[in-house]
């Protein structure tokens, strides 16, 4: 069956500018995750939305960084004003459940000039 | 060997050898873990999960190993192939949260034919 989509793959935009990641996760999934991978890094845990729960936010690096889920289903990444330190690999995983196996998609690499 | 907060660590194997990669976890209360195998441009893939009320757990040439009393996990591969050459992380789920993901920074894995 279909997996987790992301979208877009790539984005490369300057500094300041605000971007958005999309993420489709598996249908009937209630739990929605993103992540963040720097280069060589292990995956660092950013929100997490689950049904129709307040998402849990604690790991968000600053107040540029906002997330949305419509509808129980996809899901917005969004930076603002992004800086070159926000370069790197964002990762959408969904799960069936909580404590239930996340399943991740490609990712968008996002450089940030 | 992985553990947590480490730079990454590389193993290198020839193909039809078994491959072991460990992993040291931090969190005691830590009641979930999982193994994910990421190769160059995709997102993770799960490999195995195993609960803390079992010490092993078998799947297709991949076998989990979990000391609880040493806090360390340890991922088997039999007959390593070259499509097993990847960056393989542990994740464990900390804190009793029942689904934040905390990740090591993973190990490479390169397999000689």
């Amino acid at each position: 069956g279909a997996g987790v989509s992301q979208s877009p793959s790539n984005k490369v935009t300057e500094k300041g500018k605000d971007v958005e990641l999309r993420c489709d996760p598996i249908s009937g999934h209630t739990a929605l995750y993103w992540y963040r991978q720097s280069l060589g890094q292990g995956l660092e845990f950013l929100i997490y939305f689950q049904g129709n729960s307040a998402p849990d936010k604690s790991g968000l690096p600053s107040d540029r960084f906002s997330a949305e889920r419509t509808g129980g289903s996809v899901s917005t990444l969004t930076i603002q004003r992004t800086q070159q330190e926000d370069s790197a690999v964002y990762l959408c995983a969904s799960s069936r459940g909580v404590q239930e196996t996340q399943y991740f998609g490609p990712g968008t690499r996002l450089l940030v000039l | 060997g992985e553990s947590v907060g480490l730079h990454l660590p590389t193993l290198s194997v020839q193909e039809g050898d078994n491959s072991i990669i460990n992993c040291a976890y931090s969190n005691s209360a830590s009641d979930y873990f999982i193994w994910y195998k990421q190769e160059s441009g995709k997102g993770p893939q799960f490999i195995i999960d195993i609960r803390s009320n079992m010490d092993k757990r078998q799947g297709q040439r991949v076998t989990v190993l979990l000391n609880k009393t040493v806090k360390h996990l340890s991922l088997q591969i039999a007959a390593t192939q070259p499509g097993d050459s990847a960056v393989y992380f542990c994740a464990e789920d900390s804190g009793g949260s029942n689904y934040k993901l905390t990740f090591g920074k993973g190990t490479l894995l390169t397999v000689n034919p």
